[in-house]
């Protein structure tokens, strides 16, 4: 079946310590595939994409992510993180070249930054 | 700046009645986006609205129905409001194309029913 799994529910991080959430997906062909950011109170916004290419792809915020097929996985990392960098976060996948619409979230990752 | 806003941000029904949630984007996309957000659960799609007057259902469409009258406004509607159907709505709006899957948010409408 396709799925999005996002394996670490919650995770607490020092400000200034390097950070990645992790993202798996199952389909049969590589979807497009996304990160977005949900900060408390807020809708979720668009941190970056893969659809091809180089599989470092750079998004808002500092952040990036990279694509490996042969994992699956499209994991989001940042180098150094910030207070307002907690938040939510929630991969998302796309088919291919499918009949449907829809973008699958993941389930999410609770993000914490402590002092 | 471009912006999806969402009628209410805290709603409380009583069991039974009639919801209305809005959504309005002024991005001018052609695609609107009813979701639910539940802990654990993450976002699942209720509707979809690829064109004014045309709609198509998501993963969980049971219980709502949904109107686009304009192509700025997207309307999720509770015909009769039940206890289950407490949760976090968000609406989103996206163009077409690739475009597709850059959906911006609205940020939300929580919404209880007693």
């Amino acid at each position: 079946a396709q799925s999005v799994t996002q394996p670490d529910i919650h995770i607490t991080v020092s400000e200034g310590a390097s950070l990645e959430l992790r993202c798996n997906y199952s389909y049969g062909a590589t979807p497009y595939l996304f990160w977005y950011v949900q900060s408390p109170g807020q809708g979720l916004q668009l941190l970056l994409k893969y659809f091809s290419g180089d599989t470092l792809v750079q998004g808002i915020k500092g952040f990036e992510a990279e694509f490996k097929r042969s994992q699956s996985s499209f994991n989001l990392r940042k180098p150094s993180v910030h207070w307002s960098d907690a938040a939510e976060y929630f991969c998302a996948v796309a088919p291919r070249g499918g009949a449907t619409n829809k973008l699958i979230f993941g389930t999410g990752t609770l993000l914490a930054v402590q002092p | 700046d471009v912006k999806v806003t969402q009628s209410s941000r805290y709603l409380v029904k009583r069991t039974g009645e009639k919801v209305f949630l809005e959504c309005v984007q002024d991005m001018d996309h052609e695609n609107m986006f009813w979701y639910r957000q539940d802990p654990g659960l993450g976002l699942r799609l209720i509707y979809f609205s690829y064109d004014v007057k045309m709609k198509e259902k998501g993963d969980i469409p049971e219980g709502y129905s949904v109107s686009r009258e304009k192509k700025e406004r997207f309307s999720l509607i509770l015909e009769s409001a039940s206890t289950n159907q407490t949760s976090m709505y968000l609406c989103a709006s996206s163009s077409s194309g690739t475009g597709l899957w850059e959906q911006y948010f609205g940020p939300g409408t929580r919404l209880t029913v007693t």
